[in-house]
């Protein structure tokens, strides 16, 4: 079936950091690429989405592009603040089932 | 943020107890989805619906039935409650088209002692 894997975490960086956090998926057919977040006390929230191969999504300085070629989704951010702190998942839709990776947490330190 | 309402917020029960836990929605969303979040495994898809009547199981769906009698309304039922369904329960809808977001309830702890 369908799935994501997300890298491992906690992820511990300090202030100005650059950030990846990895993600691959498997799925038949061209899912719809997502990364959500979850900061500390709240649900989940959409941060950056792509829809097809080669697509890249941005949102707050995150960005992350659709790899069909190696099934990757992988989140960037160039210049990471304390305020990111939170856990990222990445997830995918394939024909309106959508499922989430395990989550990583990050910890940016100041 | 679409409103979404998780009930009970908070529910703690007996093993082999039957629970209920609803889902309420005023957006009109056609798709709605049942999600448990547990440390270590991330957010699991349990069930999902796209219409009134229709369902489907996702992840975890073993032990869990739902009902969507309503467009607003999406229940998740535990037949019968077991420890190892402790656990933080999220509501998601979703409305047709390109956006595809997922807007979360605020979930329910629950705990089978």
């Amino acid at each position: 079936g369908d799935s994501v894997t997300q890298m491992e975490g906690p992820v511990t960086l300090s202030e100005e950091a650059f950030l990846t956090i990895n993600c691959t998926y498997t799925a038949t057919g061209y899912p719809s690429l997502f990364w959500y977040v979850q900061y500390p006390g709240e649900g989940l929230q959409l941060l950056l989405k792509a829809t097809k191969a080669d697509d890249k999504g941005s949102n707050k300085g995150f960005e992350a592009t659709y790899r069909k070629e190696t099934t990757s989704f992988h989140l960037e951010k160039g210049s990471v603040q304390v305020s990111d702190s939170a856990v990222y998942f990445c997830a995918l839709n394939r024909d309106d089932k959508i499922i989430f990776g395990k989550g990583t947490r990050l910890h940016i330190l100041p | 943020d679409a409103g979404i309402t998780q009930s009970p917020r908070h529910k703690v029960t007996e093993t082999g107890t039957p629970v209920t836990l609803r889902c309420h929605q005023t957006e009109n969303h056609r798709y709605m989805y049942w999600y448990r979040q547990d440390p270590g495994h991330g957010l699991r898809l349990i069930h999902y619906s796209y219409g009134v009547k229709d369902t489907d199981k996702g992840e975890v769906s073993d032990g869990y039935s739902v009902s969507r009698s309503k467009t607003e309304d999406f229940l998740l039922t535990l037949e019968s409650a077991t420890s190892s369904q402790t656990s933080v329960y999220f509501c998601a809808t979703r409305a047709p088209g390109a956006n595809e977001k997922l807007f979360f309830g605020s979930g329910t702890q629950l705990s089978v002692l």
